[in-house]
């Protein structure tokens, strides 16, 4: 699996937009760019996927360069609820039962 | 989503003593689930891959004969950590794949 870069950290003001980056500009073609966040003492949980288009559910938005050698992560309107660690993970098609290998993340703070 | 449970959610043990950490995927059937390792403000570090109806899979560097996965079924993998020790003390995750992966809550053990 391609490895990915984040920031350690980001700030947030409760109400605003997050946006928070990743690269990965050793993705392959079959790779896709998964979003899973950890609130403190708790198991991660997953956000959002895609693999070209940009992707939109309830929770976020994925923005993939068309290059796909990075990504962005948009909370539209961060709560303090949203204070966690963001892991960006880059790997092959969902429904693959492999293991996920996690970096070190982005601790994104929601400040009010 | 999917749920996936673990029990229990904090143990405290003795230095010597062994534990038992339980997952189970309450809706779904899992043949693979993955167990993760944790220590504070540190990500979450593969440990291994446990496989319905045969031996587990370690990643390099962890001990099998200290941490013994048993996937009973096809909703149950357990982990025992065996003569546990204060370094042992951690918080530990398990995951289950259906599409995406699902984690448990995790459970912390500290060794006394």
């Amino acid at each position: 699996d391609a490895k990915t870069t984040q920031p350690p950290s980001m700030d947030c003001a409760e109400g605003r937009a997050a946006n928070l980056p990743c690269n990965h500009s050793t993705i392959s073609g079959n790779e896709y760019v998964y979003w899973y966040r950890q609130i403190h003492s708790q198991g991660p949980q997953y956000i959002i996927h895609g693999l070209k288009n940009n992707e939109t559910n309830e929770m976020a938005s994925l923005i993939i360069t068309e290059d796909r050698k990075s990504s962005t992560l948009i909370l539209p309107h961060a709560t303090l609820r949203d204070t966690a660690v963001y892991y960006c993970i880059v790997r092959v098609a969902p429904g693959n039962t492999g293991k996920l290998i996690f970096g070190q993340g982005t601790t994104l703070q929601v400040k009010p | 989503g999917a749920v996936v449970s673990q029990h229990p959610s904090r143990v405290i043990c003795k230095s010597g003593t062994s534990v038992k950490i339980e997952c189970r995927s309450l809706d779904f059937q899992a043949t693979t689930m993955f167990w993760y390792r944790q220590f504070p403000k540190q990500s979450l570090m593969l440990m291994a891959t446990s496989n319905e109806g045969s031996k587990a899979t370690y990643e390099q560097g962890v001990e099998k004969d200290k941490f013994l996965i048993n996937h009973a079924s096809l909703t149950l993998s357990t982990l025992t950590v065996t003569s546990a020790h204060p370094e042992d003390s951690s918080f530990y995750i398990c995951s289950a794949p259906h599409n995406e992966q699902f984690f448990g809550p995790g459970t912390r053990l500290t060794v006394l």
